[in-house]
């Protein structure tokens, strides 16, 4: 049982648009920001958007993200198939001395 | 470029110890805190430990405190995970990666590919 909690899957047609939600508590989402990874099989886990919605160098602005409260959620615009991957979400926890907490994870598919 | 090596992986039985490895380039190594994260077979991204960039902080997972040490040498440019007391369900392919400079901790802007862990008797 993640402390963070997304959906366990997601799915849209090419050129969709797609959100992944992630909710947490005041004591992670709601006082720290969120980070959004995006994972492919066999290969290291990619920083897709951080500090609720930054987005590094490379990062296609199709993917945008948004915090509100103790929620937030992660959007791709246009979708395409190099999408289809694991997204997760994650963030520092200021309890038990600190920590940092990801999602479940949220599997994409497009179909 | 920036590059993380993770090493020192292999099969280890129940309650035995490994310690994991891993090196950086392309990047200065003292100033940025590290992470230690895991992915079990089937399962999902699992925070282990951080360290910051001095080794003065240190911050564990519930799951691995009291058995997991997490330390580095800046003048290697080395991070390590000495893991004690292994169990079935630390069985992982175990990630180090690097926190984005003036952000979170829980930012991680570059990751290693991974060094497999199998407990298993």
């Amino acid at each position: 049982q993640s402390v963070l909690t997304q959906p366990p899957s997601a799915s849209g047609t090419p050129g969709q648009r797609v959100t992944i939600s992630c909710s947490g508590s005041t004591s992670n989402i709601g006082s720290n920001t969120v980070n959004w990874y995006q994972h492919l099989p066999g290969t290291a886990p990619k920083l897709l958007i951080y500090s609720n919605n930054q987005r590094p160098s490379g990062v296609p602005d199709r993917f945008s993200g948004s915090k509100s409260g103790t929620s937030a959620s992660l959007a791709i615009s246009g979708l395409q198939s190099e999408d289809e991957a694991v997204y997760y979400c994650a963030a520092w926890d200021d309890s038990l001395n600190g920590h940092v907490v990801f999602g479940g994870g949220t599997t994409l598919t497009v179909l | 470029q920036v590059q993380l090596v993770e090493s020192g992986g292999g099969v280890v039985q129940p309650g035995r110890s490994l310690r994991l490895s891993c090196a950086a380039s392309g990047f200065t190594f003292s100033d940025y805190a590290l992470h230690w994260v895991r992915q079990a077979p089937g399962k999902g991204l699992e925070w282990v430990a951080i360290i910051s960039y001095d080794g003065r902080n240190k911050y564990y997972a519930d799951s691995v405190k009291g058995r997991f040490t997490i330390s580095r040498d800046n003048s290697k440019n080395t991070l390590y995970l000495q893991m004690n007391s292994l169990r079935v369900e630390d069985t992982a392919l175990y990630y180090c990666a690097r926190v984005l400079l003036g952000t979170s901790w829980s930012t991680l802007d570059y990751w290693g590919q991974g060094t497999l862990v199998t407990v298993s008797s």
